[in-house]
C-alpha cells in the first residue's frame, strides 16, 4: 500500500511569510496527525483528527498555526506568519484510529521548512 | 501523562545485542508502551508495541517488568543500518490522549 505523502518535502520562506503544507494519509485510516520536530529532538503532537474532526488541538499555537482535513481524508496545516522559530521538520502521520487499543502510526517523510 | 526517561546515546558493534531501557514511572492502567525507530530525513517507524510481560516480533523484544514502570528494547545482532534514534512512547488507549515522544535514544553501531 502507499505510504503517507507529503508535499513539498522542502520549503524556504522568508520570516512574516505564509506557507502551506499538505499530506495524504494511508488509504482508510481515520485517524491523521501533524507533528512538529526540531532538531535533536523527538516529534511534538500539534494537533490530531478522527475523521475530519479536530479532538487534540491543545498544542497548536492557534494565533499562528491552522489545520483542516475538510473530507475527513487530505490535510493541509498552515503557518501565517511565521516566525524564525518555525523553522523545524513537520510530519504527518496517519494510523486506522478508533475502537479500544492504540493503533501504530505510520509516518510521511516530512517536510522541513526554513524561515530567513 | 505518563513522562518517558531514556539514555541520550549508547554505542554498540556490529553483531552485538543492544537493550535500550525506558522508565516511565507514572504509566496509567490503560498505557501502552511502544516503540519507534527514526533515521535521518525520515519519518519514526514502528517497531514493537506491548503491554505487560515479553513481546517478540521479527525486528526486536519488549520486556516489561510486572510493575510496568520501565521497558527494555532488545535487539538481536545489531547492524550497521540499525544506526538511528529510537523512541519510547506511552499513550493510553483510545484517542483521547496525548502522544509524547521524548528525545529519544541515538544507537550507533560500530563496525
Amino acid at each position: 500500500e502507499a505510504g503517507v505523502v507529503q508535499s513539498p518535502r522542502y520549503k524556504i520562506i522568508e520570516k512574516k511569510q505564509p506557507v502551506a503544507f499538505w499530506c495524504n494519509p494511508i488509504s482508510g485510516h481515520n485517524t491523521l496527525y501533524w507533528y512538529l520536530q526540531n532538531l535533536g529532538q523527538g516529534p511534538e503532537l500539534l494537533i490530531r483528527y478522527e475523521n475530519e474532526e479536530a479532538v487534540d488541538d491543545s498544542q497548536l499555537p492557534k494565533d499562528r498555526f491552522s489545520a483542516e482535513r475538510l473530507k475527513g481524508v487530505d490535510s493541509t496545516l498552515k503557518i501565517q506568519p511565521a516566525e524564525l522559530g518555525d523553522s523545524a521538520v513537520y510530519l504527518c502521520a496517519s494510523s486506522r484510529g478508533g475502537g479500544s487499543s492504540y493503533n501504530e502510526q505510520f509516518f510521511g517523510p516530512g517536510t522541513r521548512l526554513t524561515v530567513l | 501523562l505518563a513522562k518517558t526517561t531514556q539514555p541520550i546515546s549508547m554505542d554498540s558493534y556490529e553483531g552485538q545485542e543492544v537493550n535500550i531501557t525506558c522508565s516511565h514511572n507514572n504509566i496509567a492502567t490503560n498505557d501502552y508502551i511502544t516503540w519507534y525507530q527514526q533515521f535521518p530525513s525520515q519519518g519514526p517507524r514502528f517497531i514493537i508495541q506491548g503491554y505487560k510481560t515479553k513481546v517478540t516480533n521479527e525486528v526486536a523484544s519488549l520486556f516489561i517488568p510486572a510493575d510496568r514502570k520501565s521497558s527494555t528494547l532488545s535487539l538481536p545482532r545489531v547492524s550497521l543500518s540499525d544506526t538511528a534514534v529510537y523512541y519510547c512512547l506511552v499513550a493510553a488507549k483510545g484517542s483521547a490522549r496525548q502522544l509524547t515522544f521524548g528525545s529519544g535514544t541515538q544507537l550507533t553501531v560500530l563496525p
